[in-house]
């Protein structure tokens, strides 16, 4: 059964701590994708990758780091540095050539204790 | 800023009516261009994408776009109540990587 799945569906984070957040997928697709969703608010891209060992800054850099080192796997690093960072998060894929749609996983979503 | 804009709503329509759902953007270089469903607490779910200048029908979905106007909407037939989510249109910039951008939401609303 395809899909993208990411872990966990809740999580907190304590001041000054760095937490990651997993997005794997078995699509076999090329690209992947993170986003960060506010109340109200559109799809903001943080991070995004075209193919394993490269990735590009979206909108919204500041504050996460992310790896690729396998195709199936895209993890999120919200930082210290990320002093907002309560938000729903999306992960995404596709194949990566042309305009083709974009699939996410079920979210995660993060808030500060 | 390339930027989507939406019609925040909510846009509340009876049982059975036609919905119809609207978009703008400012990227005139645009080629691809997606509707997503989003219900309370979920995440976006991919109803209908469009390519070409028209009409393309998928069930009670329509999804419309004119380039020249840079406009894509979407209508929904038979309108029910499961239907009541936050709808997403989201544009493939004319850029080099496959990044989309994101409106802010329609609130559809289909009340018995």
């Amino acid at each position: 059964d395809g899909g993208i799945t990411q872990s966990p569906k809740y999580l907190f984070r304590k001041e000054g701590q760095n937490v990651t957040l997993s997005c794997e997928q078995n699509l076999n697709h090329d690209a992947m994708y993170w986003y960060r969703q506010d109340p109200g608010q559109g799809l903001r891209l943080i991070y995004y990758s075209q193919i394993v060992n490269d990735f590009q800054k979206g909108d919204i850099a500041e504050g996460y780091s992310v790896s690729r080192e396998k195709k199936e796997s895209f993890p999120l690093t919200v930082t210290s540095a990320q002093k907002n960072p309560t938000a729903f998060y999306l992960c995404a894929s596709n194949p990566g050539q042309g305009g083709q749609p974009q699939h996410f996983g079920d979210g995660t979503r993060l808030s500060i204790l | 800023q390339k930027e989507v804009e939406q019609n925040s709503g909510p846009l509340s329509v009876p049982e059975g009516a036609i919905a119809s759902l609207n978009c703008t953007y400012s990227d005139r270089g645009s080629q691809s261009f997606f509707w997503y469903r989003q219900y309370s607490g979920k995440s976006p779910e991919l109803i209908m994408f469009i390519y070409s200048n028209g009409d393309k029908e998928d069930g009670r979905f329509t999804a419309q776009l004119n380039k020249a106007s840079q406009y894509v909407s979407l209508l929904i037939r038979d309108s029910q109540p499961s239907d009541s989510a936050t709808y997403l249109c989201a544009v493939k910039n004319s850029g080099g990587y496959n990044k989309l951008i994101f409106g802010a939401g329609t609130r559809l609303a289909v009340h018995p």
